[in-house]
């Protein structure tokens, strides 16, 4: 059974890096139907996709998204991470990782999270 | 950037059926998914491509899409099924979130 776990600092102080990792258990990283995605939630808000990644590194990264980010994968790991840049209370969330199913064929265009990870608090503070 | 429309809040009794909406600009061309998050859990997954369930999500769930609105349909509902639900679909090599449905069962 695939598992998803999160894990990295709770706490992270204003203007420093936020780093995160999503480690997968029970299933390769390496599959020709997954991109592996990070998605957060404010508290008492709704969910907020950052980004995906495929095992080759290819990416794709949510447009609205305010904050800088770098969503990378280490196959060697079974891992992917997420890197947020200069951050600010507005990146208070509880950050999610999850396998996305994925298809770009005519016809089957979609992407959407399958299996998710049981999410990490981070608290952006002084 | 694409928009996804939700209702805040849905109520439904006991063994009725309770009806969430997700309305988008041409909607029914785009796959929709729909997930359920229980207070302190994280979302699950119950509808994917607009209308097919995961093998362990009971079969109350049911989804639609046409136009530009997109329904999760609940039969029965049941107290367990009180949560927020999130439309989703793939737009532009995006996800989008639709901004959650709270559903009271009472």
């Amino acid at each position: 059974q695939l598992h998803l776990q999160e894990s990295g600092p709770g706490l992270v102080k204003p203007s420093e890096t936020l780093s995160l990792t999503c480690t997968v258990s029970g299933g390769s990283i390496i599959n020709d139907f997954y991109y592996w995605g990070w998605i957060r939630q404010p508290p008492g808000k709704g969910l907020e996709w950052i980004g995906s990644v495929y095992y080759s590194g290819n990416t794709y990264y949510n447009p609205s998204f305010k904050s800088p980010a770098t969503i990378s994968v280490d196959t060697s790991k079974n891992q992917f991470s997420l890197t947020v840049t200069s951050v600010t209370a507005a990146d208070t969330a509880v950050y999610y990782c999850a396998r996305g199913s994925y298809s770009s064929r005519p016809g089957y265009y979609y992407h959407y999270m399958g299996v998710w990870g049981k999410g990490t608090t981070v608290t952006v503070s002084s | 950037s694409y928009d996804l429309t939700q209702p805040p809040s849905v109520s439904v009794s006991p063994g009725q059926t309770a009806s969430i909406t997700c309305s988008g600009d041409k909607l029914g061309d785009k796959y929709v998914s729909w997930y359920q998050q229980r207070p302190g859990q994280s979302p699950v997954l119950i509808i994917y491509q607009d209308k097919n369930r995961p093998s362990r999500i009971p079969e109350r769930f049911s989804g639609s899409n046409s136009g530009n609105t997109a329904t999760l349909t609940i039969s029965g509902t049941q107290a367990m099924d009180e949560a927020d639900y999130y439309c989703q679909a793939w737009d532009r090599n995006t996800v989008v979130f639709g901004g959650g449905t709270k559903l009271t069962v009472l």
